[in-house]
């Protein structure tokens, strides 16, 4: 039974698309995340919701908007990609407070 | 704020060497460690953290990493390489005073040789 769940696993679409990537955690976490992982593997925290709340929002571009419909669920949904949007975007959850940090397996995005 | 330098971005063992990774934190106040291995095309999964008890923390896969606040270093090492352990091996630190966000080393490819 997958912990932290995320679809699609791939995604390839053309610049100027809007898309939207879904994450779904059975845990019973409070706290859900979304990272950016690059071409280079770098890993960068995006944004961070707490029971639905917004609570990290890291300068991400605007056309970059999580949704949290309640604190099972936190989507993301990405307007006019561009080339430079394609990356594996990981959704990860906790406890609040707590270390203990559960990671979905990814989704690779391609913007062609 | 937080952050976090791991030496070399790709590290060549033989198998049966020792593996060292190394990794040094910056942070405000006492961190949360962790080291994470990825494999191929796959997500992170925890080797091991640091939570403030024991300095010496022992994770899965025979690998184990010290805490030494004197140094601001968490480095990871496991006595014998196996071939399964080639993969991306990543360092975070997280703070509550930050959100509990993970903020994660550049990381370092571990290759095998056999």
């Amino acid at each position: 039974d997958t912990a932290v769940s995320q679809t699609p696993k791939y995604l390839v679409t053309q610049m100027g698309n809007d898309k939207s990537i879904k994450c779904e955690q059975n845990l019973g976490h409070d706290t859900m995340y979304w990272y950016k992982q690059d071409s280079k593997k770098f890993l960068k925290i995006m944004f961070s919701y707490n029971n639905k709340e917004l609570i990290i929002n890291e300068t991400v571009p605007n056309r970059f908007s999580p949704k949290s419909p309640d604190k099972a669920h936190l989507n993301l949904h990405i307007n006019s990609l561009e080339l430079g949007d394609s990356a594996v975007y990981f959704c990860a959850s906790s406890q609040q407070g707590g270390v203990d940090y559960t990671f979905g397996s990814g989704t690779r995005l391609t913007v062609v | 704020a937080q952050s976090v330098t791991q030496l070399g971005s790709h590290v060549s063992v033989s198998e049966g060497a020792l593996v060292l990774l190394r990794c040094n934190y910056s942070s405000s106040v006492p961190p949360y460690l962790f080291w994470y291995v990825q494999y191929p095309n796959q997500g992170l999964q925890l080797l091991l953290k640091y939570t403030s008890a024991a300095t010496l923390v022992k994770g899965i896969n025979g690998f184990e990493a010290e805490f030494k606040k004197s140094e601001t270093s968490f480095h990871l090492t496991k006595p014998s390489a196996h071939m399964s352990d080639a993969a991306e091996y990543f360092c975070a630190v997280s703070e509550k005073a930050a959100g509990n966000k993970l903020t994660f080393g550049g990381g370092t490819r571990v290759l095998v040789k056999p």
